[in-house]
């Protein structure tokens, strides 16, 4: 049973448009939320996070934001560039229970694709 | 500073073979990880080690085995290779109580199973 779902296998946009990613989660122990960003035959990257007491939190052109009632969070990149192509994982945690030193729990990911 | 490095970055086992993954971060976190991505998925976590001298099964743990060697070093075995354990694996290490669980990852070894 996957506890964190990313439904769009892919999403193709164009440079200088919004591109909007998103990410479900089932478990409603999870309480940190992370997005990573992955090239071809690289580790992830993280990009961005937000802990369950926020429901926006932004950083240059990168925002997350997180609706907790409906157990969804969104990244949103504003203006998209071509090197933001590439995979995008979304990550939850359970900090409270496993002390932050748990495993993280990944989506199956959504390959970006920045159309010039 | 290398970060979080893997070693080997490729490798082709028949099945029954053994051999060991090397990781290593220079970061002086007590947290390390190892996760496999197959295709088509998300990582899913195989084990882990919150501290020297400790570590956990995660998910996905059957046909492993971790040794946290020292706070530098976690390597993965496979002691009997099958090609089901054909998959890119991913080290990653953490601070110590982080509040936010920030993981960095190394950039993976490719592994084969034939």
């Amino acid at each position: 049973d996957q506890q964190v779902k990313q439904n769009s296998p892919s999403l193709s946009v164009q440079e200088g448009r919004i591109s909007i990613l998103n990410c479900d989660y089932t478990n409603s122990m999870f309480d940190y939320f992370l997005w990573y960003k992955k090239y071809p035959a690289e580790g992830p990257t993280f990009l961005i996070s937000i802990s369950s007491i926020k429901d926006k939190n932004e950083d240059g052109r990168f925002t997350v934001f997180l609706n907790k009632s409906a157990k969804h969070l969104s990244l949103h990149i504003v203006p998209s560039q071509p090197g933001d192509s590439a995979v995008y994982f979304c990550a939850a945690s359970d900090v409270r229970s496993g002390g932050g030193a748990d495993g993280l729990t990944f989506g199956k990911g959504t390959h970006l694709i920045i159309q010039p | 500073n290398a970060g979080v490095t893997q070693t080997p970055k490729f490798q082709v086992l028949k099945t029954g073979q053994s051999m060991t993954l090397q990781c290593a971060q220079d970061m002086n976190h007590n947290s390390m990880y190892w996760y496999r991505q197959d295709p088509g998925m998300g990582l899913r976590l195989i084990y882990y080690s919150a501290s020297e001298g400790t570590t956990d099964k995660g998910e996905v743990p059957n046909g492993y085995n971790v040794s946290r060697l020292n706070k530098r070093e976690f390597s993965l075995r496979l002691e009997s290779a099958a090609p089901s354990q054909t998959s890119v694996y991913f080290c990653a290490s953490s601070e110590e109580g982080s509040s936010y669980n920030e993981q960095f990852f190394g950039p993976g070894t490719r592994l084969t199973v034939l």
